[in-house]
């Protein structure tokens, strides 16, 4: 399975854009980069997906590497409550199995 | 329901004795999946049902975990026999194609 590094711990001010950082250098050609974040004491919950090309939507963006090695997930202006442990998977979509395999994670820190 | 819904949210067993975890997904979703969670750690995969029918089980740790599917919904984790190292968060997520939606966990503890 391809597997995801992230660093184990950022810190940002809050009010101020953050890159998260995401290497995965030996992802498949149908293997989707997905983005989840968990709050403390909470169930994990969906931030974002894409293949190739850079998305965005209302919680954030996601820049892909032309490569598709690495991507980074932006959060264009951190508030406290965006402070949680975000996880970069991947997604194989052709296979019958949907099995999303989960890293350590980042947890980001905001300081007000 | 607006979303999946486990229960019970805590539970406290005495090693030996049998649990059993429930997941409501929401309805329609046809992908379900179990994770555990370690304090401090990332989510290990248990199994995961697409339909009624379990194509991965690969991670369920021991043959004292077992799970079912009935009518493409609810689902139920059993633990027998449980042990000091089963205790942990156990997340249910379900999906239709692309984004999972988790619900709350169950806090499982066992003395």
């Amino acid at each position: 399975d391809a597997k995801t590094t992230q660093p184990n711990s950022m810190e940002s001010n809050e009010e101020e854009p953050v890159h998260l950082p995401c290497n995965h250098s030996t992802i498949s050609g149908t293997d989707y980069i997905h983005w989840y974040r968990q709050l403390p004491s909470q169930g994990p919950e969906y931030v974002i997906h894409g293949l190739t090309s850079n998305v965005n939507n209302r919680m954030a963006s996601l820049a892909i590497a032309e490569d598709r090695k690495s991507s980074t997930l932006i959060l264009h202006r951190a508030t406290l409550r965006d402070a949680a442990v975000y996880y970069c998977i991947l997604r194989d979509v052709i296979g019958s199995n949907y099995q999303l395999i989960w890293g350590a994670g980042t947890k980001l820190i905001i300081k007000p | 329901g607006a979303g999946v819904s486990q229960s019970p949210s805590n539970k406290v067993t005495e090693k030996g004795k049998d649990v059993e975890l429930r997941c409501d997904p929401i309805s329609g979703h046809t992908a379900l999946y179990w994770y555990r969670q370690s304090l401090g750690q990332g989510l290990e995969f248990l199994i995961y049902f697409q339909g009624n029918s379990a194509p991965d089980k690969s991670g369920l740790p021991s043959d004292r975990f077992s799970a079912e599917r009935t009518g493409g919904s609810v689902s139920t984790l059993t633990i027998q026999r449980t042990q000091q190292e089963d205790s942990a968060v156990y997340l249910c997520a379900s999906s239709l194609v692309n984004e999972a939606f988790f619900g709350q966990g169950t806090r499982l503890t066992v003395v």
